[in-house]
């Protein structure tokens, strides 16, 4: 089944303890992005990839990291994470940049 | 930098009744996005416009983009039930170093009544 999978799901962690999301895609797209979702601001893009060794700054990328060492794999880093970075996280893929985008299941994270 | 205001936050209708959500962007755009999230779950797309005043048709649902490539709605006609949920847009970038951002609306939650 072609898919965009998120790990972990739901994450509740404290303040400075570094963290990694997941996100993988089986359907060999080349574009690649994470959004954060709040109420009141819709999704805001994170970073994104237009393919392998090549990632851009989306809107807020302030406090994250991201890689893009395998076509699959977009893994979202958060160095030092902070309260402010509670929120819905989103990872999605598309065939190239510009296209329809499949979204992951989302991943909850607090931060205390 | 880009911004993509959307209008209204929050709709209410009977089910019957239309419901149409407003984007406009505030530089010109490469392509349109429509996207729907149903309560808890993720964004699932609807339909991409490109061309200049293009108008597309899904059964009720009808979406149409700017002759000047800068704003789009989505018009629902005689909403149902299965229509609840948050309907977003998101705009691409017309070029230059950033062509892969996307900005999304901040979305038009959408209630319908039985």
């Amino acid at each position: 089944e072609a898919q965009v999978t998120q790990n972990p799901r739901y994450l509740i962690t404290v303040t400075g303890k570094k963290l990694t999301v997941t996100c993988s895609q089986n359907m060999n797209h080349e574009y690649m992005s994470w959004y954060r979702q709040d109420p009141g601001l819709g999704l805001r893009q994170i970073y994104y990839s237009m393919n392998v060794e090549v990632t851009d700054k989306g809107d807020v990328p302030e406090g994250y990291k991201v890689s893009r060492k395998e076509k699959r794999n977009f893994p979202l880093i958060l160095e030092s994470p902070s309260p402010n970075q509670t929120s819905l996280y989103f990872c999605a893929s598309s065939l190239i940049g510009g296209d329809e985008q499949f979204f992951g299941p989302g991943t909850r994270l607090t931060v205390l | 930098g880009q911004q993509v205001m959307q209008i209204p936050q929050y709709q209410h209708v009977q089910e019957g009744e239309d419901f149409t959500t407003y984007c406009n962007s505030s530089t010109t755009l490469s392509n349109i996005q429509w996207y729907k999230q149903r309560p808890g779950g993720h964004p699932v797309f609807l339909i991409q416009l490109v061309k200049s005043g293009e108008v597309k048709k899904q059964k009720r649902l009808t979406f149409q983009f700017g002759e000047a490539k800068k704003n789009s709605s989505l018009h629902i006609t005689a909403t149902q039930t299965t229509d609840v949920g948050t309907y977003f847009c998101a705009g691409l970038n017309a070029g230059g170093t950033s062509y892969g951002k996307l900005t999304f609306g901040q979305g038009t939650i959408l209630t319908v009544h039985p």
